[in-house]
């Protein structure tokens, strides 16, 4: 079966950086993308890999290793507005979108 | 003006109850998508459509049917409902270039008693 693995919640203080995981396991892979919702909204795109490495926008990077099968959201310099769920969603190789269960971040002052 | 327009946003209604939720876009997108939400999972896919003549089950398409009236339009309907399909519901949209980058609608909360 296909999988995405997040940890459901984690916290952090506010100006520090924290660092979202996620494993995956699908049938292909034809991206990785990173999404963040609010409390009672919408997601929101965040960011996009398909090669493996390092993408920076911003405070926030995305890394992707697809020998691994694993994807890291890295938040630096980390401010109250940053609390939301971060989801993890992977494009499998019939380019249907795959979503993990999303990791709730709670910064803290 | 949201891109992206669900309604209703909130609804309660009764077990049996016929429930239409409708969505409607201004991006100009062929792809259109319906997902519900719940605690503790993740995004699931219901139904989408690709343009006006393509329909094609997701996920969890049993107790749901759809339609895609326009290019901007995609409604969701659950004719007999049932408790468990109480969830938040998300209407979303994308290009075909970039299939993974879905614009979402802000959600119709459905509690079904």
């Amino acid at each position: 079966g296909q999988n995405i693995d997040q940890p459901t919640e984690m916290t952090a203080t506010e100006g520090a950086i924290v660092q979202i995981n996620c494993t995956y396991q699908t049938s292909g892979f034809n991206g990785l993308f990173w999404y963040q919702q609010h409390a009672g909204e919408a997601p929101t795109f965040l960011s996009y890999n398909v090669l493996d490495g390092l993408e920076e926008k911003g405070r926030f990077s995305s890394f992707l290793s697809r020998s691994k099968g694993y994807s890291y959201l890295l938040l630096k310099e980390l401010q109250m507005k940053d609390s939301a769920s971060y989801l993890c969603a992977v494009l499998d190789s019939n380019y249907q979108l795959i979503w993990g269960a999303g990791t709730k971040l709670i910064i803290k002052p | 003006d949201a891109d992206v327009t669900q309604t209703p946003r909130n609804r309660i209604t009764k077990t049996g109850k016929r429930i239409m939720l409708e969505c409607s876009q201004t991006k100009g997108h062929d792809r259109m998508y319906w997902y519900r939400q719940d605690p503790g999972l993740g995004l699931r896919l219901i139904y989408y459509s690709f343009d006006v003549k393509d329909i094609n089950k997701g996920e969890i398409s049993d107790g749901y049917s759809v339609s895609r009236q326009a290019q901007a339009k995609f409604s969701l309907s659950l004719e007999s409902a049932i408790p468990n399909q109480t969830a938040l519901y998300f209407c979303a949209t994308s290009s075909q270039a970039d299939t993974g980058e879905l614009f979402f609608g802000e959600g119709s909360r459905l509690t079904v008693l």
